[in-house]
């Protein structure tokens, strides 16, 4: 079993729906990261979390330490969200597997 | 905002050359930086911590001898993939983070391909 498990594993939505994507943690960390792959490769960190909710834009991170599970949300999705999106949880840097979301016009 | 910068984006080489990757943090200083391996439709996969005037922390199963990193400035650290071979061929990235690593910024990644 993984140390980081993501779902769904692929997600495709209409444009302005809003999206959820899940990471469940089995180890103990000091921060979650989620981060945006795009087709090309560039990934940019989206947001660092060690307790709590954060929000940037259409975008919503938050985690429940004791449950050791985080979720992502994107509200009224666009065709340019769509990306990759991992989980990595810090302290040695692990990575789910990855959430490729398409968000079709 | 930081950028970390990455070169080259992708390079092609013969089986049994060494190929060098640059990672540069272009604004801040960088004590620690890391190095990823990422193959086609799979996630990243953690290969090594780089500490700035350290030895690098690899990680279990990656050779340290074959994938020689240096972090000899705060602001730059790099990748040396020695004698490659063509299952080396991958995309490789970095990331540096700034103070508590609130914010990781990803180099733009390197695609080698080993012939």
């Amino acid at each position: 079993k993984n140390e980081v498990e993501q779902s769904p594993q692929n997600l495709t939505a209409q444009e302005g729906e809003f999206i959820t994507i899940n990471c469940s943690y089995s180890v103990g960390i000091s921060a979650l990261h989620w981060l945006q792959q795009h087709p090309g490769g560039g990934i940019v960190s989206l947001f660092m979390l060690s307790s709590g909710k954060k929000k940037h834009g259409r975008l919503i991170a938050t985690i429940n330490i004791q449950e050791k599970h985080s979720s992502l949300h994107i509200t009224a999705s666009h065709p340019r969200d769509s990306a990759v999106y991992i989980c990595a949880v810090h302290n040695d840097m692990r990575f789910g597997a990855g959430t490729r979301l398409t968000v079709k016009p | 905002g930081a950028v970390v910068s990455q070169h080259p984006s992708r390079v092609i080489c013969k089986s049994g050359t060494s190929v060098k990757i640059e990672c540069r943090s272009l604004d801040f200083q960088a004590t620690t930086m890391f190095w990823y391996r990422q193959f086609p439709k799979q996630s990243l996969m953690l290969m090594a911590t780089s500490n700035e005037g350290s030895k690098a922390t690899y990680e279990q199963g990656v050779e340290k001898d074959k994938f020689l990193i240096n972090h000899a400035s705060l602001t730059l650290s790099t990748l040396t993939v020695t004698s490659a071979h063509p299952e080396d061929s991958s995309f490789y990235i970095c990331s540096a983070g700034q103070g508590s690593y609130e914010k990781l910024f990803f180099g733009s990644g390197t695609q080698l391909s080993v012939l």
